[in-house]
């Protein structure tokens, strides 16, 4: 149980343009859906939390309006890149978890790359 | 915030036992995860440690020591499929983790 997957796995677009990726809960309800992104040999850094229903809350230095993101419901979650520029390729992670779990379950990641 | 250590890289011998130290000084502490991450994918978690004391799971044990803000990680019997980095993450009180840099963890023949 508790599968996270994410789609799609890796996508290119040109600079300037938008792309969403999708974060989904399999068999579980995740009442908190957190955003990471990990530059190469960086580790994992924070981006936002997701509660169903409510607005992301986003750590500082991230612009919520450049990265929107949307828990509409319990397992689904979806991070918009707008006007990708090559400086936010990244890998970009998602994690859940529901309100009776302590642990977070990670997805398989999404390889963005802006050209 | 938080400030979590670990050290940079490791390397060992198959069969070996190696121990990855974390230290971390925090606002807020709800928990402490291992995780172990391969090139290019997600991570996958190790174990989890909120009371002092040693877990210990097959291969894998981890250890939490809360009043020096320290935990460590112990692989024994080292295979080469354990080569991969091993990220050391701090939980606050809004279940947000904080991860440390990562240990890459090379295992020789």
């Amino acid at each position: 149980g508790a599968v996270v997957s994410q789609h799609p796995s890796r996508v290119i677009c040109k600079s300037g343009t938008s792309v969403k990726i999708e974060c989904r809960s399999l068999d579980f309800q995740a009442t908190t859906m957190f955003w990471y992104r990990q530059f190469p040999k960086q580790s994992l850094m924070l981006m936002a939390t997701s509660n169903e229903g409510s607005k992301a809350t986003y750590e500082q230095g991230v612009e919520k309006d450049k990265f929107l993101i949307n828990h509409a419901s319990l397992t689904l979650s979806t991070l918009t890149v707008t006007s990708a520029h090559p400086e936010d390729s990244s890998f970009y992670i998602c994690s859940a978890r529901s309100a009776s779990d302590y642990e977070q379950y990670f997805g398989p990641g999404t390889r963005l790359t802006v050209t | 915030g938080q400030n979590i250590d670990q050290p940079t890289e490791m390397t060992a011998t198959e069969g070996a036992i190696v121990q990855i130290n974390c230290t971390y000084q925090t606002s807020g502490f709800n928990g402490l995860f291992w995780y172990q991450q391969h090139a290019g994918e997600a991570p996958t978690f190790l174990s989890y440690n909120v009371l002092d004391g040693l877990e210990e799971k097959g291969r894998f044990s981890s250890f939490l020591s809360r009043s020096k803000g320290y935990s460590y990680l112990l692989l024994k019997e080292l295979q080469m499929k354990d080569s991969a980095s091993y990220l050391c993450a701090v939980r606050d009180g809004d279940y947000k983790l904080s991860f440390g840099a990562g240990t890459t963890v090379t295992v020789r023949a």
